[in-house]
């Protein structure tokens, strides 16, 4: 891996059901990962940061695993809910931690 | 409580103008990006600044000059703007930024003609 990946590319999932979505990154020299999660016409607002193999993160419903060894990060979403629908989007820094690279990001769809 | 600060909101250029997108953030963070969203693409680096007097390319570059002579502020600007350049422009801030997560404008949204 050379840049950053994000799978899938979009997730549609009716309400209740629990989903999750995968960031990959370049395995050396890993500094940080961030999630953020980016609503339609607003601004993408951070979730998590995970700095450390093995981090844990949740937040309510969300959730999100590092491992920095292989190189991937995954993203939780229980008992999805309409208000979920966003595009997700993962963040790596590299090395001397200066230059924020995004994914592509997964983008989400939660129906009724 | 202000944040990251970006002006104008929307903007139509005609080809071959220049134009400079502004952004400013009141949490005295060093680290500043501007990203653009293109369709199906995420958001791209154009330029970041871990600090006053100190910038760097990142992904997409070319077409684009910034300048970081404040904390505060930190413009992108278009010299001759090509219809490539139509876009959505995103500034952020950060203040460890490996630890810390990073604070984002309202976005611009430019087109040229």
């Amino acid at each position: 891996i050379l840049n950053v990946e994000q799978s899938p590319q979009s997730l549609h999932v009716q309400e209740g059901d629990s989903t999750n979505f995968t960031c990959s990154f370049p395995s050396s020299n890993f500094y940080a990962l961030h999630w953020y999660r980016w609503e339609t016409a607003k601004s993408p607002e951070a979730l998590f940061v995970m700095t450390l193999n093995g981090d844990e993160k949740k937040k309510g419903r969300i959730s999100a695993t590092l491992n920095t060894k292989e190189g991937y990060s995954y993203l939780y979403i229980k008992g999805s809910q309409p208000e979920d629908s966003a595009t997700y989007l993962c963040a790596f820094l590299r090395g001397t931690a200066s230059k924020l690279t995004f994914g592509t990001g997964t983008r989400l769809q939660v129906t009724l | 409580n202000a944040g990251v600060t970006q002006t104008p909101k929307f903007r139509i250029l005609k080809i071959g103008q220049s134009m400079t997108l502004q952004c400013t953030q009141d949490m005295n963070h060093n680290y500043m990006y501007w990203y653009r969203q293109d369709p199906g693409m995420g958001l791209k680096l154009i330029y970041y600044s871990v600090g006053a007097g100190i910038t760097d390319k990142g992904e997409v570059p070319n077409g684009y000059n910034v300048s970081r002579s404040t904390t505060e502020d930190f413009p992108l600007r278009l010299e001759l703007a090509a219809p490539s350049q139509t876009s959505v422009y995103f500034c952020a801030s950060s203040g460890t930024v490996g630890s810390t997560e990073a604070f984002f404008g309202q976005g611009t949204r430019l087109t040229v003609v």
